[in-house]
């Protein structure tokens, strides 16, 4: 059965400060990783990783993939009182065509 | 802990029958989550429930359709008559409180003809 363990649960730091969260999976045939940042209501995408050691970038916000050691990474630099979330990672396998979730890092930032 | 139960894991249904998916939350948790999983759209809330109240139904694509949480260990969505574009991938979620991490179930993928 695919998995997907995502850590820390959560995590507390200070405005300014530089996250990792750390994505490990099992997947049965993997198509893709995505990063889901979910704060009131649905998860909004973040990242689609396909390609292991590609680094996928957004503002303070990147992301990358290692399909050797199965996992990925999400840092964020400089974070701000918004980037209070919880952050989702999920895999999708071509098999069943659907992704399994991790649990999520909830992330507080502290002014 | 057995965590998110879904059923059934796949519906393949003709157009214009009526579809239930059906979702045993955590036990313990307060909050109840119906998202649907499309490549096209990606992951959409559609409806959830704090304390079997529906708090949020505005994701709800149409009156055809309708969740409702009779107890605190389950609950429908329901599609009422299906079309084609309803297919998707249905995940139900649950968390001890609404903003809290969300376990997700391993989803239903409906089909419909």
């Amino acid at each position: 059965e695919d998995k997907v363990v995502q850590s820390p649960l959560s995590l507390v730091v200070h405005e300014g400060d530089t996250v990792t969260l750390n994505c490990s999976y099992e997947v049965t045939n993997f198509r893709s990783l995505l990063w889901y940042k979910q704060e009131k209501k649905a998860p909004t995408f973040l990242f689609m990783l396909t390609s292991s050691g590609i680094e996928k970038k957004s503002g303070r916000l990147s992301s990358i993939l290692d399909k050797k050691e199965l996992f990925s990474i999400l840092n964020i630099t400089a974070t701000q009182t918004g980037d209070s979330a919880v952050y989702l990672c999920a895999v999708e396998s071509t098999v069943l065509e659907k992704l399994t979730f991790g649990t999520g890092t909830r992330l507080t930032i502290i002014p | 802990d057995a965590g998110v139960i879904q059923s059934p894991r796949h519906e393949v249904t003709e157009m214009g029958q009526e579809v239930t998916l059906r979702c045993k939350p955590i036990s313990g948790h307060n909050s109840l989550f119906w998202y649907r999983q499309t490549m096209m759209r990606g992951l959409e809330l559609l409806i959830y429930f704090n304390n079997n109240v529906p708090i949020d139904d505005s994701g709800m694509p149409e009156d055809r359709f309708s969740a409702k949480m009779p107890n605190a260990s389950f609950s429908t969505l329901k599609i009422q008559p299906s079309e084609p574009r309803d297919s998707a991938v249905y995940f139900c979620a649950s968390s001890r409180q609404t903003l809290y991490e969300q376990y997700f179930g391993p989803g239903t993928r409906l089909t419909v003809t």
